[in-house]
């Protein structure tokens, strides 16, 4: 069964630290990019960031920047998001996803969807 | 950046309705885009992508159309199961951006 599950979210101090982690299953996870996407409380989702296959690019949320970090380790079939600095902002559920493609014939490219989620983990920054 | 709107931003209906919602980017995309459905308290899922291609498993009554900077993710006969909140994403680059979602609820 193909499947992603997040751990490491908690209560932390504004400015504090935290580290996501989500071990995937089921599928060659080294073969995909790799997204976490969150959600603030009653809020709508927003992307934090994206990884390539083998960790040679990274895009993050421009309210991320310079704080947050992701990074994986194919070995271990894990994906990270080292979250420094953290604001009251961050508080959310954090979901990792995997980023499948899809090529096209016609318009000769690959499209790109996130196909499979964990089922988040909760991080609240709070004194 | 790419900045996405939806609309409108909350529907009641009935069930058997067809339900229509709209989602637009700020520049062109092509078919960059994807839809997904969330229920309270779960994890987002993936309804549609390249625009218009729907995702092994789901319904067939949903459907996506559009291209450039104009989409649409129609619902043809809405089940018991369909409300939630549905969101429109692009993929332009790998700065993605969610639209602010849709929420369909009961009338």
């Amino acid at each position: 069964e193909v499947q992603l599950v997040e751990s490491g979210g908690g209560l932390v101090q504004p400015g504090g630290s935290l580290r996501l982690s989500c071990a995937a299953s089921g599928f060659t996870f080294s073969s995909y990019w790799m997204s976490w996407v969150r959600q603030a409380p009653g809020k709508g989702l927003e992307w934090v960031a994206n990884i390539k296959q083998d960790g040679s690019e990274k895009y993050y949320v421009d309210s991320v920047k310079g704080r947050f970090t992701i990074s994986r380790d194919n070995a271990k079939n894990s994906l990270y998001l080292q979250m420094n600095s953290l604001r009251a902002e961050d508080t959310a559920v954090y979901y990792c996803a995997r980023v499948n493609d899809f090529w096209s014939d016609e318009m000769a490219h690959y499209y790109y969807y996130m196909d499979v989620w964990g089922k988040g983990t909760t991080v609240t920054v709070s004194s | 950046d790419i900045q996405m709107t939806q609309s409108p931003s909350s529907v009641s209906a009935s069930v058997g309705d067809r339900v229509t919602i709209t989602c637009q980017a700020s520049q062109g995309i092509s078919s960059w885009l994807a839809w997904y459905q969330q229920k309270p308290g779960k994890a987002p899922k993936l309804l549609i992508y390249a625009a218009s291609s729907l995702q092994s498993g789901v319904p067939s009554r949903f459907s996506g159309s559009g291209s450039g900077t104009d989409f649409t993710l129609t619902i043809s006969s809405l089940q018991p199961e369909d409300f939630a909140t549905y969101y429109c994403q692009q993929a332009n680059s790998f700065q993605f951006t969610f639209g602010p979602g849709t929420k369909v609820d009961i009338k």
